[in-house]
């Protein structure tokens, strides 16, 4: 069955370093790949979406990367800030199908 | 307004109780969705309205009941709900451009907290 995971459910950093979370994904073979961010009682936020021809993508402090042969994506903030804490989701697309992973919750220590 | 409501923010109800949730869309898109998100959990993508008409309905039980009556609007209706159903009910939209609908990027609301007693 088609399955995506994320690393870790929790992830604690320190900030100004460089916080990396992973999207692993089996049994499917998705054109997009979306990031999200949710905050405590509200809705996910999009933030990039990444096409499977494409090997990187970045805005901002924010770079993500897209491998569909280790069938991973990896999701990169820079110069982390304490406002940075919140899960993040990723998220798979298909021509007919969307599915989330459970997302990591992200802590940025001041 | 601008971007995707949701109402009641909150909700309790009991198990023989019928209640609505409502989700209002101010961007101009074309899709709308029902997600379910409980505690631990991965999104459940449980309706997708696309043009107002359903093209998707995931294996969801009957108690839920989704009504789009045009593509600013989507309702879930709620009728004899099991504890279980406890959960965040975000709605959100999208703008599906030639392609069927989950292809796009999607915005969601702040979602409907729901207890069910």
């Amino acid at each position: 069955s088609q399955k995506i995971e994320q690393n870790s459910e929790a992830l604690n950093i320190q900030e100004g370093k460089t916080a990396t979370l992973t999207c692993n994904y089996t049994n499917y073979s998705p054109a997009y790949l979306q990031w999200y961010r949710q905050d405590p009682g509200r809705g996910p936020v999009f933030l990039l979406l990444i096409r499977e021809n494409e090997k990187e993508k970045r805005k901002e402090r924010l770079k993500v990367t897209f491998d569909t042969t280790l069938k991973q994506s990896l999701f990169h903030i820079t110069a982390s800030q304490p406002a940075d804490s919140a899960t993040y989701l990723c998220a798979l697309q298909s021509a007919s199908k969307i599915i989330f992973g459970s997302g990591t919750r992200l802590s940025i220590r001041p | 307004e601008t971007g995707v409501t949701q109402t009641p923010r909150h909700l309790v109800m009991g198990m023989t109780n019928k209640k609505s949730l409502k989700c209002e869309q101010h961007l101009g898109h074309n899709a709308m969705y029902w997600y379910k998100q409980s505690a631990k959990k991965p999104l459940e993508l449980m309706f997708v309205y696309s043009l107002e008409e359903r093209v998707e309905n995931n294996s969801v039980p009957s108690r839920f009941s989704p009504e789009c009556p045009n593509s600013s609007h989507l309702f879930l209706h709620l009728h004899t709900l099991q504890p279980e159903d406890s959960a965040l009910y975000l709605c959100a939209s999208s703008q599906v451009n030639g392609g069927t609908p989950s292809t796009d990027t999607q915005y969601f609301g702040p979602g409907t907290r729901l207890t069910v007693l």
